[in-house]
This record gives structure tokens, C-alpha cells and sequence, in this order.
């Protein structure tokens, strides 16, 4: 079955400072990845997806993320962080196949606060 | 291209009433999925829809349910409706949604208060 751990529920970083955002999967196949942001009142947005190609995606507003997949990790990274990335950001995982059509697994989610 | 739109955005129902909301997806995408989400059980996937047909159920109970029109445009529907089912409901459309890595484009949600 598949899971996804976000083992932080809250980061805070100082801006211009790195972020890490740490997500360990579990999965029966080569799963897709995801990252998502949502900001407070608006819907979720993808920051990048992994599918199998490079192992490490680069993502809008500079976010990129690494396939490690001995460790089953996708840990979100911004090398520094502005006041506007202020927000809940989710690690999320699908399969393929006809019994996983249209269905994303969410992490719990991590509150990214930027402090000036 | 206009992104998913979701009608109406807020809504306030009493205990055993119903609710529909409606979703339109992306001109072109076929597959229409549906979450809820909550403060304690987060984003859970709710069911998809694609070329009018329910494709793939959460775990949910038999009050939720939904529809898919030949637009593609979607609604779901809730009745009997329980304070638990206070949360916000976000629907996405994808282009076909069985390849890996197929994306989801989420529309801003319909925040449901249930008194």
C-alpha cells in the first residue's frame, strides 16, 4: 500500500536561508511524486513531480527535490528562502494502474514559516 | 486557459441537509478526482470520475457521492450531512489520469461549514 511520511510538521527558516522539507515514501511499484504548495486560502499548486526520469527535479520558484530511492526519500530544497514561500507544502504519491486512477496519497502536510 | 473552477465557494448547511457542489476541470482534461480536506485527517481522496464514469472510490461512506457530465464538468453530492463533513473540498482535473505522473490541477475549493 502506499504511505507518505512528512517527518516535520513545522519548519521555520530565516529568509535567505536553505529550506529542507523532508517526505520518505513507501510504495509497491515505481511510484510518481509529487510536491504541492497551498497557500492559506487557495488551492494547491505543483511545485514538481518526479516520474522515473532524472532523479533530481527542479520545480518552480527554484524548489528542487531528489529521488532517493535506497533511502524511499523525496526531500523538498530551496537554496534560499523568501518571505513569500510561507506556506503548507505536501509530499504526495501516486501509482498507475486501473486501481489507482485519479488518486493522489497526501503527507500530512509541513508548515513552512519564513521569518524575516 | 482557464484553471478548475469550483461553485460556490462557501457554503453553511444544517445537520441532515444536503449539498452539491460542482467543479469545472481544465477545457481538455477528462478526469475529474475529488478530496476532502480536514484539520485532522488532512487531504483524502474521495472518488474520480472520467468520460461519465466513476473510475476509483475512497474509503468514504455511501452519502458522498457523485457525477460526471459529457462537459466533463463534475458534482458531488453529500446528504444527510453530519458536523464531520465540515471541510474544505477540492476537485482537480487531469488530462487522463492512468499514465504515471499524470497531474493534477486543483481548483480553489469549496469550504462547507456544517451546523
Amino acid at each position: 500500500a502506499q504511505s507518505v511520511t512528512q517527518l516535520d510538521s513545522h519548519v521555520s527558516v530565516s529568509e535567505g536561508t536553505p529550506v529542507l522539507l523532508r517526505c520518505n515514501y513507501s510504495s509497491s511499484y515505481s511510484p510518481s511524486l509529487f510536491w504541492y504548495v497551498q497557500h492559506p486560502n487557495k488551492g494547491l499548486q505543483l511545485l514538481l513531480k518526479y516520474t522515473s526520469a532524472a532523479t533530481l527535479v527542479k520545480g518552480i520558484n527554484g524548489f528542487e527535490a531528489e529521488f532517493k530511492k535506497s533511502e524511499t526519500s523525496f526531500h523538498l530544497t530551496k537554496p534560499s528562502a523568501h518571505m513569500s514561500d510561507a506556506a503548507e507544502y505536501f509530499c504526495v504519491v501516486s501509482e498507475s494502474g486501473s486501481g489507482n486512477t485519479g488518486k493522489l496519497i497526501f503527507g500530512q502536510g509541513t508548515t513552512l514559516q519564513v521569518k524575516p | 486557459k482557464a484553471g478548475v473552477t469550483q461553485t460556490p465557494r462557501y457554503l453553511i448547511k444544517t445537520r441532515g441537509q444536503q449539498v452539491t457542489l460542482s467543479c469545472s476541470p481544465i477545457s481538455g482534461h477528462r478526469s475529474v478526482s475529488w478530496y476532502q480536506q480536514t484539520p485532522g485527517q488532512g487531504l483524502q481522496f474521495l472518488f474520480e470520475y472520467f468520460s461519465e464514469t466513476q473510475r476509483n472510490k475512497g474509503n468514504f461512506p455511501g452519502r458522498f457521492s457523485g457525477r460526471q457530465f459529457s462537459n466533463s464538468r463534475s458534482e458531488m453530492n453529500v446528504s444527510t450531512l453530519e458536523l464531520g463533513d465540515s471541510a474544505l473540498y477540492l476537485c482537480a482535473s487531469s488530462l487522463a489520469s492512468t499514465t504515471r505522473g499524470d497531474e493534477q490541477f486543483f481548483g480553489p475549493g469549496t469550504r462547507l461549514t456544517v451546523l
